[in-house]
């Protein structure tokens, strides 16, 4: 019964090859996230969707970019990692936007750079 | 960028105790919300509290925020060796936008 699933739940990569995580939604939410988080901190918010409006942070490097092609689907690229992106990332869904109301997360993806 | 601060940063107690959090955040907030996040797992929510609300409970969870001081408590009472985890507290709806989360407190109950 997941309701958010992020594939794959490891990932190792090459230095500055890039790659893409994905993640999918059963919830039909408007709002989807991500967020990165590295070994005992807080979740970052890199970006958001509202439906299909991008969001970025003001400090989420270029580096990083996003698509969602429906509602159910996002994905995170990373265009040439680094050994600094290496981090747990986290997809995240509600039904409303600016965190009015709870958020849903995936079981993450732990990526390696390598 | 990030929203507040955790206090404690750990927590280590014994089984049947109560376990109590804070969180302080900077800017104004349309709700509150804790999270908490097993080992290497993602977030689950546990409680969201709005603004215009002082206190709010869910099982064996209660929930307090004060927005004058800018804080916010959460209390795990009968604690279970099943709560060891990472809790968050995150603020949403604010002038920052989205949910934004604290540095989170490690809490750990030994049997």
């Amino acid at each position: 019964d997941a309701m958010v699933i992020q594939n794959p739940r490891y990932q190792v990569t090459q230095f500055g090859k890039p790659v893409t995580l994905s993640c999918s939604q059963t919830l039909n939410h408007n709002v989807m996230y991500w967020y990165q988080q590295k070994s005992s901190q807080a979740p970052k918010l890199l970006f958001h969707y509202y439906d299909k409006d991008f969001n970025n942070e003001a400090d989420t490097p270029d580096n990083f970019q996003s698509r969602r092609p429906n509602t159910s689907f996002c994905f995170l690229d990373i265009r040439s990692p680094g050994l600094g992106d290496a981090a747990m990332y986290l997809c995240a869904t509600s039904r409303e936007g600016r965190g009015r109301t709870e958020a849903f997360f995936g079981q993450g993806t732990r990526l390696t750079v390598v | 960028s990030q929203q507040g601060e955790e206090d404690p940063q750990a927590l280590s107690i014994q089984e049947g105790e109560n376990a109590t959090m804070n969180c302080s955040y900077k800017t104004s907030i349309n709700n509150l919300q804790w999270y908490r996040q097993n080992s290497g797992r993602g977030l689950v929510h546990l409680i969201l509290i709005r603004s215009n609300e002082r206190e709010k409970h869910s099982g064996r969870l209660r929930v307090t925020l004060d927005t004058s001081k800018k804080s916010s408590s959460l209390l795990i009472t009968a604690s279970r060796a099943a709560d060891t985890a990472s809790y968050f507290c995150a603020t949403g709806g604010g002038s920052q936008g989205n949910l934004i989360f604290g540095k989170g407190t490690k809490l750990s109950v030994k049997p």
